[in-house]
């Protein structure tokens, strides 16, 4: 069965903290998307990448830095938190004409 | 950006009644990808349709697209109360990642 497992799936964080967000997927798929979810504008794509060691910006990536490790495995990382970065957070796999989406990630900044 | 974009914010209907979610976009595309995401889950992708496709039915859901007016629909009929959710279009040109729009909220009532 499809499966794209994120963690934490909540984090408060501290103003200018470091925070990662992970992702894993067991379906194989090459490519692999980080999305933001706040009310009135959808999901907004931050990064997104193509396969292991490859990392591309999405829509609005100033303040988040991606990681692809493994085929399996894409973080995102925020290396100063601030309080707009508050949100949901949406992992989420695709290939061939399929994606699969995590359950999310609610990141509070305090 | 926001490439793609539900017409409404939100709709009601009342079970057994049939509905229709419309869409516009902006940018040449490939496929066009339509989700739904219940409270506090991930979006689920319903159906995909090709540029070259018209029409894809998956179920109680039919989705058509009009590349000429940059425009798609998802209908669903017979609805039900577990229809209630906010569906999404999304547009995915080659194999780049899906843009999303703001979504409409449908509710289903009894």
């Amino acid at each position: 069965e499809a499966a794209v497992t994120q963690s934490p799936r909540n984090k408060v964080a501290v103003t200018g903290g470091k925070v990662t967000l992970s992702c894993n997927q067991t379906n194989n798929h090459n490519n692999m998307y980080w999305y933001r979810q706040d009310t009135g504008h959808g999901l907004r794509l931050i990064h997104y990448s193509y396969g292991a060691g490859s990392t591309e910006k999405g829509d609005i990536p100033d303040g988040y830095k991606a990681s692809r490790p493994s085929q399996e495995n894409f973080s995102l990382i925020l290396e100063l938190a601030t309080p707009s970065q508050t949100s949901v957070y949406f992992c989420a796999s695709g290939g061939q004409g399929e994606v699969f989406f995590g359950k999310g990630t609610r990141l509070t900044v305090v | 950006s926001q490439l793609a974009e539900e017409n409404l914010w939100a709709l009601s209907v009342h079970e057994g009644e049939s509905v229709t979610v419309n869409c516009s976009y902006k940018t040449s595309i490939t496929a066009l990808q339509w989700y739904r995401q219940k409270s506090g889950e991930g979006p689920a992708q319903l159906i995909l349709i090709r540029s070259n496709e018209r029409e894809k039915r998956n179920g109680r859901l039919r989705a058509t697209l009009d590349t000429s007016s940059q425009s798609s629909s998802l209908s669903i009929t017979a609805t039900r109360c577990e229809d209630t959710a906010v569906y999404f279009c999304a547009t995915k040109r080659n194999n780049n990642a899906p843009r999303f729009g703001a979504g409409t909220k449908l509710s289903v009532k009894p």
